[in-house]
């Protein structure tokens, strides 16, 4: 199976700050790749996926961004960060083809002062 | 395009209770069908998944769904809960084949009084 590995952890930054978010993915190759953020008391709220290197699809216009420089890395960024930036930010992934189980890593708590 | 629904925001069980949460998808097909489990500050663990054949799925932590394409249902349930499984509950649906976007509800929260 796969993991996935998101850091960091936690994170607070002041509004207007910059933000990068990354995960990466072992234990499969070529792997859909996906963002998204989970507000307090919310579901999921599907944000950027990718289906290979440098292939990103966004889902929510905002003022994140994403990127994947390699095959199992995702990064997600912003230039300046607002207060409703807050949230739970989840990775996912699924596997060859994107005919699979999707698998999440353990999230960053991001607070935005 | 694919939706689901979980229609119970709360639910609340005594600890050895049988439990079943609700879950109803709009899709012009059978999708693929999935049910995770989410503790607090934690991502999401896959409990099981159906993709086609039996409509009884079983999964981890003795959960198990039943698919009822007349209903357009996959309600999960447990025999007998236990405290640890109070946690957050998501039902997703994908389309079969594709680029897999999977959707998800907005999720149930399960609480166990002891």
């Amino acid at each position: 199976s796969q993991t996935i590995h998101q850091w960091p952890a936690t994170l607070v930054q002041p509004v207007g700050s910059p933000l990068s978010l990354e995960c990466t993915v072992e234990g499969t190759s070529n792997p859909n790749l996906y963002w998204y953020r989970q507000a307090a008391g919310r579901g999921l709220q599907l944000l950027f996926y990718s289906v290979g290197i440098g292939q990103i699809s966004s889902e929510v216009p905002q003022n994140l961004s994403a990127s994947r420089p390699q095959d199992r890395q995702f990064i997600l960024s912003s230039k300046k960060l607002l207060l409703s930036d807050s949230g739970f930010y989840l990775c996912a992934s699924t596997g060859l083809a994107g005919i699979d189980t999707q698998y999440f890593g353990p999230g960053t708590r991001l607070t935005v002062l | 395009a694919q939706s689901v629904t979980q229609p119970d925001i709360h639910i609340t069980v005594s600890e050895g209770a049988s439990l079943e949460l609700r879950c109803n998808y709009s899709y012009g097909a059978t999708p693929y069908l999935f049910w995770y489990v989410q503790s607090p500050g934690q991502g999401l663990q896959l409990l099981l998944k159906y993709f086609s054949g039996d409509t009884l799925v079983q999964g981890i932590k003795g959960f198990e769904a039943e698919f009822k394409r007349s209903q357009s249902s996959f309600n999960l349930r447990k025999p007998s809960v236990h405290w640890s499984d109070a946690a957050e509950y998501f039902c997703a649906v994908a389309p079969p084949g594709g680029s897999y976007i999977p959707t998800f509800g907005r999720g149930t929260s399960l609480i166990v009084h002891p």
